[in-house]
């Protein structure tokens, strides 16, 4: 089956700088990887996803970059901002004509230093 | 606004106890995934159903778990009996057929004591 490995576990930066977030996936039939944010005592919330027949897709402060040949894809974003601390996790599917099972990543904290 | 529903959204319970849990998909969408989220193993998937059908629960103790979805509004998580070690906030989340995005609720954090 497929697996995800995420990292860093955490990450803190200064408010106004970049954060990066790393995944790997193992299985190359995965197409669809979604990115959540999940805050504390709610639901993973999806802010953005990318197929595998894009290389990149950006939304306001964040982006995320694919690479199908490595098999690794990033979350970017830029001048963050305290609301930004969360866990963030990242995720790979088959993707398709409907919704698949997600694998997840461990999960990265990231804390934003006002 | 549609959102998935949970509930409960807290139990705390005895081991041995039966727990029902309970889950509304966003209206329209044909697809339910159940997750189990702690701190040792993450987001793992327990069971997910298409049109009402189980497709997949792999990834759930069959000895005492058990999934369903009465009607297309309802998909319910049964364990029975629990134990301490299924502490965990359980989480529902549901799919639009044609699409891949899952939209997630807002869990039901389970303590057997």
């Amino acid at each position: 089956g497929e697996n995800v490995e995420q990292h860093p576990s955490t990450l803190s930066v200064q408010e106004g700088d970049s954060a990066v977030i790393k995944c790997t996936y193992s299985d190359s039939a995965s197409n669809y990887f979604p990115w959540y944010k999940q805050e504390l005592g709610k639901g993973p919330q999806l802010i953005i996803d990318i197929r595998s027949n894009v290389g990149e897709k950006k939304d306001q402060r964040i982006a995320v970059t694919l690479n199908k040949t490595a098999k690794h894809f990033s979350l970017h974003i830029t001048e963050t901002q305290p609301e930004d601390s969360a866990v963030y996790f990242c995720a790979a599917s088959l993707g398709g004509a409907g919704s698949y099972q997600l694998t997840f990543g461990k999960g990265t904290k990231l804390s934003v230093i006002p | 606004d549609a959102r998935v529903t949970q509930t409960p959204r807290d139990k705390v319970t005895e081991m041995g106890q039966e727990v029902t849990m309970r889950c509304q998909p966003i209206l329209g969408h044909n697809t339910v995934f159940w997750y189990r989220q702690t701190m040792m193993q993450g987001l793992e998937l327990l069971a997910y159903f298409r049109n009402r059908a189980p497709l997949d629960d792999s990834g759930m103790p069959k000895d005492r778990f058990s999934a369903e979805m009465p009607d297309a509004t309802l998909a319910t998580l049964k364990i029975q009996p629990s134990e301490p070690r299924d502490s965990a906030v359980y989480f529902c989340a549901s799919g639009l057929a044609g699409g891949n995005e899952q939209f997630f609720g807002p869990g039901t954090r389970l303590t057997v004591l």
